[in-house]
């Protein structure tokens, strides 16, 4: 079965754009959790969904938001671009049942010019 | 909100010693703790996890033990590896559906 699976693999955007990153969940996985890691840090949890329902936000602005579709693959839309939102951009999904293990796909680099 | 602390930031052994990070958290119903390996350019991959109703787990060269009454939790690699080579995270969750924190994670490098 495919883990899974994120795009774009890199983003190039400039101050002020809109991004919006794809993620697609192992395969019966009905959760999915988005985090940021900035270089040298460990993941920032930014929102998980389960069932299309927004279940936790993190303390990241209103400019990012996000939404989970009936096939249980998401977006992450990040509006507003600034600088320091140049980051790793992590999603990992999860069965949503009780034992709940996060797993992780490949990221998306984004950097802002 | 909970808080996890791990040290090293950066440890070096030999290839064959043992590696043993650790991580204290701060919130007493966090109950689940996973244990994961970044390498360059990859997103964490989960090497081992525990939970708090037992104390230690083992899989092969990799253990976890868990001292809930310290708050603290340690990653054992033993006959380590070059490419056990990498950026090691630690993470709690307190509750089913609560998210992960993590730790700001261990550079190990593994010297042949």
């Amino acid at each position: 079965d495919a883990g899974v699976t994120q795009s774009p693999t890199h983003l190039i955007k400039t101050r002020g754009q809109h991004v919006t990153l794809r993620c697609s969940p192992i395969s019966g996985h009905k959760s999915v959790s988005w985090y940021q890691q900035v270089l040298g840090q460990g993941p920032q949890f930014i929102f998980q969904y389960y069932e299309k329902e927004e279940r936790g936000r993190g303390n990241f602005p209103d400019r990012f938001s996000a939404r989970q579709f009936p096939n249980y693959s998401s977006e992450l839309n990040v509006n507003a671009l600034l600088l320091g939102d140049s980051a790793l951009y992590l999603c990992a999904s999860s069965g949503g049942g009780a034992t709940d293990t996060q797993y992780f796909g490949p990221g998306t680099r984004l950097t802002v010019l | 909100g909970e808080n996890v602390e791990q040290h090293p930031s950066t440890l070096s052994v030999q290839e064959g010693d043992s590696a043993v990070i650790k991580c204290t958290y701060s919130d007493s119903a966090s109950n689940y703790f996973p244990w994961y390996k970044q390498e360059l350019g990859k997103g964490p991959q989960l090497i081992i996890d525990i939970r708090s109703n037992v104390g230690e787990k083992k899989d092969q060269r990799i253990a976890v033990t868990l001292n809930k009454t310290a708050k603290h939790f340690s990653l054992h690699i033993t006959e380590t590896q070059p490419e056990d080579s990498a950026v090691y995270f630690c993470a709690a969750r307190a509750y089913y559906g609560q998210n992960f924190v993590f730790g700001p994670g261990t550079r190990l490098s593994v010297l042949p």
